[in-house]
């Protein structure tokens, strides 16, 4: 059973870079060709697609977000990874990481609070 | 940008009831939606893709129709899990996948 987790500081503060990590468990990262991305829900609001990538390295992120976002894979370690620069307390959100652009396994989910 | 609109925001049901979710794209896109249920604290759960497909395991209760710019979900009998949040999601552009705004699922 595929399994993902999401790791990360649970605290980042403003205009600075928040960096997530995505594990994935149970399947290999490059045995598929699915790509794996980023969700996030502000609380007590929506889902927003932040961008997916293929695990050879191809991205496609989120135009109002795209200045600001970089996804990275490390298949040796099945793992990927998020990083959204200069941050505001609108970033504050919990985080997904999911397969597939039409997400069937998602992680739990991390809330990540953008406070000074 | 394509925008999907979900009607209507919150919608009071009781258990046995059929119901039904729309969701509207701003433009056409074919079949390429999805439909997720989300519980509080809990990651979305994906039930319905490419407009009617059933995802393995959800049960057949459940139902997605449509093509374009109008679809929906219906909910055939409301059972007592099915109260929760619901959202449809567009995949027409590998570089813009949108959300809805969500419709919330309530007990009457």
């Amino acid at each position: 059973q595929l399994q993902l987790q999401e790791s990360g500081p649970g605290l980042v503060k403003p205009s600075e870079t928040l960096s997530l990590t995505c594990s994935v468990s149970g399947g290999s990262i490059s045995n598929t060709n699915e790509y794996w991305g980023w969700i996030r829900q502000p609380p007590g609001k929506g889902l927003e697609w932040i961008g997916n990538i293929f695990y050879r390295g191809r991205t496609y992120y989120n135009p109002s977000l795209k200045s600001r976002v970089t996804m990275s894979v490390d298949t040796s370690k099945n793992q990927f990874y998020l990083n959204l620069s200069s941050v505001t307390t609108a970033d504050t959100a919990v985080y997904f990481c999911a397969r597939r652009r039409i997400p069937d396994y998602w992680g739990q989910g991390t809330l990540v609070t953008v406070s000074s | 940008d394509i925008q999907m609109t979900q009607s209507p925001s919150t919608l009071s049901a009781s258990v046995g009831d059929r119901v039904t979710i729309t969701c509207r794209a701003s433009q056409s896109i074919s079949s390429w939606l999805a439909w997720y249920q989300q519980k509080p604290g809990k990651a979305p759960k994906l039930l319905i893709y490419d407009a009617s497909s059933l995802e393995s395991g959800v049960p057949s209760r459940f139902s997605g129709s449509g093509s374009g710019t109008e679809f929906t979900l219906t909910i055939s009998s409301l059972q007592p899990d099915d109260f929760a949040t619901y959202y449809c999601q567009q995949y027409h552009s590998y570089s813009l996948i949108t959300f809805g705004q969500g419709t919330r699922l309530e007990i009457k």
